[in-house]
C-alpha cells in the first residue's frame, strides 16, 4: 500500500506566525508532487506541481521545498493570516504514464486574528 | 471560479433510487476525474478518463457507473447505494500530456447522502 503522510493534522496559529507542515511519501517511483489548498466550501486550488529534487517553490508568502531522495516536502507560510485558513493537500505522482494521483490526508490551519 | 461546475450540490437519496451526477469542464482540458472524500480519509480516486477513454477504475463498486460523452463532460450514475456511499464527491479535470504532472482543477462537490 502506498502512503502518502501529512503532519500536523492540525495547526492553530496566531495572525503574524510563520508555520510549516510536512508531507512524506516513498521516495520510489516519484514523477511529481502537488500541493493544493482547500477552503471550507470551496474547491481545492492547485498551489506547487513540484519535480526536481532540491526544487523550491514561492507564491506570495507560501513556499515549498522538495527532497525526493528521501520522501518528504516541506510547506512554509510565512506571516500566517487569517485568510491563509484552510486545509492543505499533497499528492504524488508516481509515473508520466498514469494519472493518478495519491493524496495526504491534508493538514487543517486555523489562523486566529 | 476553477472553471470546473458539478450539479447538484447536495443530494440525498434512498439506497433504491437512481441518480446522477454531472460534471462540466470549461478549460478545454482532455482528462477528468472522480474522487470521493469521506470523514478522515484521503481524497480516493474513483474512475479517470483521458481523451475521452475510461484508463483508471479504483476497484469501484459497480453502484457507480462512470460516463464521458465528451471531453468537457462527465457523468456518476448512482443506484441501489449504501448508506457508507454517503460522502462528498469532487470532478477535477486537467490537461495531461507527455511531460506529465500537471495540476489538477477541482469542482465544488456534490455532498451525496444516501438514506
Amino acid at each position: 500500500i502506498l502512503n502518502v503522510e501529512q503532519s500536523p493534522q492540525s495547526l492553530h496559529v496566531q495572525e503574524g506566525d510563520s508555520t510549516n507542515f510536512t508531507c512524506s511519501f516513498p521516495s520510489s517511483n516519484f514523477y511529481a508532487l502537488h500541493w493544493y489548498r482547500w477552503e471550507t466550501a470551496k474547491s481545492p486550488e492547485a498551489l506547487f506541481v513540484m519535480t526536481l529534487n532540491g526544487d523550491e517553490k514561492k507564491k506570495g508568502r507560501i513556499s515549498a521545498t522538495l527532497n525526493t531522495k528521501e520522501g518528504y516536502s516541506y510547506l512554509y507560510i510565512k506571516g500566517s493570516q487569517p485568510e491563509d485558513s484552510a486545509t492543505y493537500l499533497c499528492a504524488l505522482w508516481r509515473s508520466y504514464n498514469t494519472d493518478k494521483l495519491i493524496f495526504g490526508t491534508g493538514t487543517r490551519l486555523q489562523v486566529f486574528p | 471560479e476553477t472553471g470546473v461546475t458539478q450539479t447538484p450540490r447536495h443530494l440525498v437519496m434512498g439506497m433504491t433510487n437512481k441518480k446522477s451526477l454531472k460534471c462540466e469542464q470549461h478549460l478545454g482540458h482532455n482528462a477528468m476525474y472522480w474522487y470521493k472524500q469521506s470523514a478522515k480519509k484521503p481524497l480516493e480516486l474513483m474512475f479517470v478518463y483521458s481523451l475521452e477513454e475510461r484508463v483508471e477504475n479504483n476497484s469501484v463498486p459497480s453502484r457507480f457507473s462512470p460516463e464521458c460523452p465528451n471531453s468537457s463532460h462527465l457523468f456518476l450514475h448512482l443506484h441501489t447505494l449504501q448508506p457508507e456511499d454517503s460522502a462528498l464527491y469532487l470532478c477535477a479535470s486537467s490537461q495531461v500530456s507527455t511531460s506529465g504532472g500537471r495540476e489538477q482543477f477541482f469542482g465544488p462537490g456534490t455532498r451525496l447522502t444516501v438514506l
